[in-house]
């Protein structure tokens, strides 16, 4: 069964530090791409940063960047320089790359705040 | 109007009405989703249109009806609603692999009284 796990329901951080949030998932494939989802009040769901599972270099975007592990089957996210408005549900995700019926597996998401 | 388009944003509905939601695209996406969005429960994929043709149904009951006139619409036609049923309804679409990652709109919150 494809599943992925997100232990930490809840965080808070500090404005201009550095938080990570982690997941794990689970597949036996071996072809995939993985997702960080961010949901803040608005309610909608923004791409924050993607993962291709072959490709070893972690994957960055301006403050956002990821540690991803596929032997550990690890994807956890580094927001930097944490700001007000990085508040929101921050969702773990994977689609296969296989068949014809793809989507995507989700976490049950960690709601981070960021304290002035 | 660029992004996904969800209308109305936020419905009130008794058990007996009948309403609908709307979806719309304009990114050149080939597939689109609706989601349900309950607190402390994952995200439930209810159904995917690709290409206009639905290709997943995830034992929605019948009371969700699901209708994609054409690649940039998606409708979910509602009746006979439970209280349960009172959730944050989000629509997204891809490329048709999804690979790229999907684009939300931000939801209609829907409540069944």
């Amino acid at each position: 069964a494809q599943t992925v796990t997100q232990s930490q329901p809840e965080m808070s951080v500090q404005e201009a530090e550095t938080v990570t949030l982690s997941c794990t998932y689970d597949t036996s494939e071996n072809n995939y791409y993985l997702f960080w989802y961010k949901q803040p009040p608005s309610r909608q769901m923004i791409l924050v940063i993607r993962q291709e599972a072959y490709k070893q270099q972690n994957a960055t975007e301006n403050r956002f960047s990821v540690n991803f592990q596929k032997a550990a089957k690890s994807f956890s996210l580094k927001i930097s320089d944490s700001q007000l408005g990085d508040t929101a549900m921050y969702f773990c995700a994977f689609i296969l790359n296989a068949g014809n019926n793809r989507k995507l597996i989700w976490g049950l998401g960690t709601s981070l705040a960021v304290n002035p | 109007e660029t992004g996904v388009t969800q209308t109305p944003r936020h419905l009130v509905m008794g058990m007996t009405n009948k309403k609908s939601l709307k979806c719309e695209q304009h990114l050149g996406h080939n597939a689109m989703y609706w989601y349900k969005q309950s607190a402390k429960k994952p995200l439930e994929l209810m159904f995917v249109y690709s290409l206009e043709e639905r290709v997943e149904n995830n034992s929605v009951p019948s009371r969700f009806s699901p209708e994609c006139p054409n690649s940039s619409h998606l409708f979910l036609h509602l009746h006979t609603l439970q209280p349960e049923d009172s959730a944050l309804y989000l629509c997204a679409s891809s490329l048709s692999t999804g690979l790229s990652g999907y684009t939300f709109g931000s939801g209609t919150r829907l409540t069944v009284v």
